[in-house]
């Protein structure tokens, strides 16, 4: 079983459309969580970190369930420039804090 | 800000040849690492580094060296390049091990082993 899972999609959406995406993840000495973004052909970039209390940067938002080990992001009225991969990352302290990736979530919003 | 630069950005190499891929981040930062992306495979840790004088396997290692040469550069070196080598490589880096910090990646090298 991989540490990080995600659903790969394609999720094919319009413009306007709200999308979600699930991760789960199976090492529970895992710390800290993110979302990274990378579009086709390019390095990963940070999108946003996870907080168990939830956290939002504009339509972005972004869920923690440290019970169910399960991270979420909800992205609303999406645009064209939102279509990219979507990758779900958790950082395990105890493993020198490395980043350990889901495969991504490729998302393609079309007008 | 240069962030995290890596050389070269595309490379093509015969099998068994040997060759160094260069890393250099210009941010202080501690801790680096290298990562090979393969389709449907996801970003797979090769080597890294929490910090100067210190290297450590990740998942996949094997056919690969590193060097730690400063705090700045990290190398990856391919001894004798196999095809299962062909991948996209990244290097990245970071503050300390511990805490909320991401990371900063370079923009990758593209390597077709043939």
């Amino acid at each position: 079983r991989k540490e990080v899972e995600q659903d790969p999609g394609p999720f094919n959406v319009p413009e306007g459309a709200t999308v979600a995406f699930n991760c789960t993840y199976s090492n529970s000495a895992s710390q800290s969580f993110f979302w990274y973004r990378q579009d086709c052909r390019k390095e990963p970039k940070l999108l946003m970190s996870v907080y168990s209390s939830g956290n939002e940067d504009g339509r972005f938002t972004a869920q923690l369930n440290r019970a169910s080990q399960y991270i979420s992001l909800l992205i609303r009225d999406s645009k064209l420039s939102d279509s990219a991969t979507y990758l779900c990352v958790v950082k395990v302290y105890n493993q020198g804090g490395k980043l350990i990736f889901g495969q991504g979530t490729e998302l393609s919003v079309k007008p | 800000n240069a962030g995290v630069t890596q050389t070269p950005k595309f490379q093509v190499l015969k099998t068994g040849q040997s060759m160094t891929l260069q890393c250099a981040q210009d941010m202080n930062h501690n801790s680096m690492y290298w990562y090979r992306q393969d389709p449907g495979m996801g970003l797979r840790l090769i080597y890294y580094s929490a910090s100067e004088g210190t290297t450590d396997k990740g998942e996949v290692p094997n056919g690969y060296n590193v060097s730690r040469l400063n705090k700045r550069e990290f190398s990856l070196r391919l001894e004798s390049a196999a095809p299962s080598q062909t991948s996209v490589y990244f290097c990245a880096s970071s503050e300390a091990g511990q805490g909320v910090y991401g990371y900063t990646f370079g923009s990758g090298t593209r390597l077709t082993v043939v």
